[in-house]
């Protein structure tokens, strides 16, 4: 399968700082890039996504940033909150038949 | 309201015996996944469907098998000659074809545990 590799795998901030969170990924090809957060037991859910056509994407404390040229995208999270503590995983895809995941980062935000 | 219901959410079986999971979705979705979660790491693609009647098989497919005979329904048999099924399995599904790439929604997922 495809390499997507995501860091770091741990994350602690205290709350009302920012985190932020770093995927690459080695095709070329790839057109979507997804994020998804996944609270203890429960199946992940998207967050925010992003497409190749396009650099940056925000949707109110979360913003995503990909660099098609460096092949890496990037979660921001600021104003961290108590609630977003959970794991988060990127994947990307270039035709919706095989998503490939990020080994997750765990992130805690200490109140 | 839509969505992708996973069952059982737990499930416990002796060493030997097959055991299957059912996944079921109404979102009219024709395309569905498997993936394996162990701790520390990623999805693992197990088997895919884009269509009714056909599937593939992903990245770690040994020991597994699934059907789709219905497109709302993907159920997932662990056997025994998966060697180490002790896992959390999350079902997943999203509009499939051409060149739009839709949102993979996942179920709830379900906790295999091996006696």
């Amino acid at each position: 399968g495809e390499n997507v590799e995501q860091h770091p795998s741990t994350l602690s901030v205290q709350e009302g700082d920012s985190a932020v969170i770093k995927c690459t990924y080695s095709d070329s090809a790839s057109n979507y890039f997804p994020w998804y957060k996944q609270e203890l037991g429960k199946g992940p859910q998207l967050i925010i996504d992003i497409r190749s056509n396009v650099g940056e994407k925000k949707d109110q404390r979360i913003a995503v940033t990909l660099n098609k040229t460096a092949k890496h995208f990037s979660l921001h999270i600021t104003e961290t909150q108590p609630e977003d503590s959970a794991v988060y995983f990127c994947a990307e895809t270039n035709t919706g038949n095989q998503f490939y995941f990020g080994t997750g980062t765990s992130l805690t935000v200490i109140p | 309201d839509g969505g992708i219901t996973q069952s059982p959410k737990y499930l416990f079986r002796k060493e030997g015996q097959n055991v299957t999971l059912s996944c079921e979705q109404n979102l009219n979705h024709d395309a569905m996944y498997w993936y394996r979660q162990d701790p520390g790491q990623g999805l693992r693609l197990i088997y895919y469907s884009q269509i009714v009647n056909d599937f593939q098989k992903g990245d770690i497919a040994e020991g597994y098998s699934v059907s789709r005979e219905k497109k709302e329904s993907f159920p997932l048999t662990v056997t025994s000659a998966q060697k180490n099924p002790t896992a959390f399995y999350l079902c997943a599904s999203t509009v499939a074809g051409g060149r739009y790439t839709g949102e993979l929604f996942f179920g709830e997922g379900s906790r295999l545990t091996v006696l």
